[in-house]
């Protein structure tokens, strides 16, 4: 069945350091992807999202390309802030119905000033 | 701008208890869900409704019913309660089903049965 794997973490990263998550999935068809973010004590929060391969989604400073030919979609910033101290869900969508909607186990980043 | 809204936000039960988690929405979405978050597992669907007066089994639908009540409330009922059934719950809509649509999600409830 479809699955989408990524790094657990936990990732601990200093103020305005650089930021990469990996993500990569397995799904028969051509699966739209996401990354989600949960804030502590939050539901999740849609923060980007591609539909197609090569796309790049982007939000709040964090992109994500869709690779097919990798199966990646990881998600990268380029300055992280105290502020993005939370948990970030990769997720794809590959069906009609909703049970085809899988995410990651999640990642959880946690920022120091 | 309610989105999803949860109830209620935590929960205590005894083995055997009964009880419903309560969600709606305000966005005028076709498609609901409820997922179960436990540590190191991700999210997992429990059951989904893809409009009002239809719901299918997700991954893990064993101790669970729900009830489309219309198109804006969807519950989740635990009929007899188990220590397994401790875990956060979030409920979900979309606008519709296919793989475009995102999902909004309420705050969740925190269970734990003793």
């Amino acid at each position: 069945g479809d699955s989408v794997t990524q790094m657990e973490g936990p990732v601990t990263l200093s103020e305005e350091a650089f930021l990469t998550i990996n993500c990569t999935y397995t799904a028969t068809g051509y699966p739209s992807l996401f990354w989600y973010v949960q804030y502590p004590g939050e539901g999740l929060q849609l923060l980007l999202k591609a539909t197609k391969a090569d796309d790049k989604g982007s939000n709040k400073g964090f992109e994500a390309t869709y690779r097919k030919e990798t199966t990646s979609f990881h998600l990268e910033k380029g300055s992280v802030q105290v502020s993005d101290s939370a948990v970030y869900f990769c997720a794809l969508s590959a069906g009609f119905y909703g049970q085809n909607f899988v995410f990651g186990p999640g990642t959880r980043l946690s920022v120091l000033p | 701008n309610a989105g999803v809204t949860q109830t209620p936000k935590f929960q205590v039960l005894k083995t055997g208890q009964s009880m419903t988690l309560q969600c709606a929405q305000d966005m005028n979405h076709n498609s609901m869900y409820w997922y179960r978050q436990d540590p190191g597992m991700g999210l997992r669907l429990i059951y989904y409704s893809a409009s009002e007066g239809t719901t299918d089994k997700g991954e893990v639908p064993n101790g669970y019913n729900v009830s489309r009540l219309n198109k804006r409330e969807f519950s989740l009922r635990l009929e007899s309660a188990a220590p397994s059934q401790t875990s956060v719950y979030f409920c979900a809509s979309s606008e519709g089903q296919g793989p475009n649509y995102g999902y909004t999600f309420g705050s969740g409830t925190r269970l734990t049965v003793v």
